[in-house]
């Protein structure tokens, strides 16, 4: 089982919509959580930490549960420009600050 | 945040070659990592560069193979050695300091392409 398991997709969503990716994680020492984006044939970019209360920043919304090991990433009212691979990431201080990435999910948005 | 650079950004090399990729960053990070993204999958750490120190090595990555240098808090080299074309890949450094340690910034990786 990988650590950190992801719905490949890809979800193809008209602009306007509103899209949910989850992601579970089998090591429940894992203390930091994250998603990121990665552009085709660039480098992943921090979109955000994901906190046990759940945050939120302008159109993007992070969940975690602990109890069930599970992360969330809404998009409200997508944009083309969301158009990316979106990877979970968690961080298990145990092992030396070590990201142990998921293998993403591709989201399309279309007009 | 901090401006990371890789050099070269992309190579093409033949097999049983090496190739030492940098990476500089404009300012001082406590830690320093090792990525290789091969083709349609995800990312994965080969090692942890230690400024000082021998880098820690992921299951699956040796120092013969991937041999890292870190002679300071801005800079770290990865050697792909004696190339074959199952290291064809993107490879990327990340960085994390202060008191986010815990998140990582990537810079812009190197595609590595053997032939």
């Amino acid at each position: 089982r990988k650590e950190v398991e992801q719905d490949p997709g890809p979800f193809n969503v008209p602009e306007g919509a509103t899209v949910a990716f989850n992601c579970t994680y089998s090591n429940s020492a894992s203390q930091s959580f994250f998603w990121y984006r990665q552009d085709c044939r660039k480098e992943p970019k921090l979109l955000m930490s994901v906190y046990s209360s759940g945050n939120e920043d302008g159109r993007f919304t992070a969940q975690l549960n602990r109890a069930s090991q599970y992360i969330s990433l809404l998009i409200r009212d997508s944009k083309l420009s969301d158009s990316a691979t979106y990877l979970c990431v968690v961080n298990n201080r145990e092992y030396g600050n070590k990201l142990v990435f998921g293998a993403g999910t591709i989201l399309r948005v279309k007009s | 945040s901090a401006v990371i650079s890789q050099k070269p950004s992309r190579d093409i090399c033949q097999r049983g070659t090496s190739l030492t990729i940098q990476c500089q960053v404009d300012s001082q990070v406590t830690m320093m990592f090792w990525y290789r993204q091969q083709p349609g999958q995800s990312l994965t750490l080969i090692a942890t560069a230690n400024q000082g120190s021998e880098a820690t090595y992921e299951s699956g990555f040796v120092i013969d193979k991937f041999p890292i240098s870190r002679p300071n808090l801005t800079f770290s080299t990865l050697t792909v050695s004696n190339m074959s074309p199952e290291d064809s890949s993107i490879y990327l450094c990340s960085v994390a300091s202060g008191r986010r340690y815990n998140e990582q910034f990537f810079g812009p990786g190197t595609r590595l392409t053997v032939l």
